[in-house]
């Protein structure tokens, strides 16, 4: 069974740093892998999604790497704002309707 | 771009009342929806995989009579928690899959925050 996993678990930066935050997957069969941002309270926002074909994509301030050989991804968030203080959630998609999803790292940028 | 959503945003019930939470795909068509739950600082399980059309598939551990997923149209899914009794509190939410297009992969409602009292 896939099993996910995000490192850290939280993580407080000064705004204005670049950081970056880690994922892991034990099963390389993956159709895609995708990067979630959650407010408290509040549902998913899709951030970016990265085909299992590609090795990275990138969206505004934040780029998001696979290697799927090893198991890895990384969201890299450049020049960090507080406004970004959130949990963020990476998935795999393993089959048809299969979404495995890590635990989560809460990020918190202080001002 | 692909929407969904989800209402309502909470609800508080008494133990042994019925709650439904509705998930609606607004500018696309939803064959499959999902639906998942969320404790306090854990991540997404999913529950069940409703199909437009045909009963829903559970998770192992799941209970189909108390999760009652009906999704009649190809733009709604709802879940019915049934005889609901204070563990049931939790975070639910709902996805589609949006297909292909600019908005491929997965969209996520803003979830339900059921509190049983």
């Amino acid at each position: 069974k896939q099993e996910v996993t995000q490192i850290p678990a939280a993580l407080s930066v000064p705004e204005g740093e670049n950081l970056v935050l880690n994922c892991s997957f034990t099963d390389s069969a993956i159709y895609n892998l995708q990067w979630f941002r959650q407010d408290p309270g509040k549902g998913l926002t899709s951030l970016l999604l990265i085909q299992s074909s590609q090795r990275e994509q990138t969206s505004g301030r934040l780029n998001a790497s696979l290697d799927k050989s090893s198991g890895r991804s990384t969201l890299y968030i450049a020049a960090s704002q507080p406004g970004d203080s959130a949990t963020y959630l990476c998935a795999v998609q393993t089959g048809a309707n299969n979404l495995f999803f890590g635990t989560g790292t809460r990020l918190t940028v202080i001002p | 771009g692909a929407v969904v959503s989800q209402h309502p945003s909470r609800v508080i019930c008494k133990s042994g009342t019925s709650v439904k939470i509705e998930c609606r795909s607004l500018d696309f068509q939803a064959t499959t929806m999902f639906w998942y739950r969320q404790f306090p600082k854990q991540s997404l399980m999913l529950m069940a995989t409703s199909n437009e059309g045909s009963k829903a598939t559970y998770e192992q551990g799941v209970e189909k009579d108390k999760f009652l997923i009906n999704h009649a149209s190809l733009t709604l899914s709802t879940l019915t928690v049934t005889s609901a009794h204070p563990e049931d509190s939790s975070f639910y939410i709902c996805s589609a899959w949006t297909g292909a297009g600019p908005n491929y992969g997965y969209t996520f409602g803003s979830g339900t925050r059921l509190t049983v009292v």
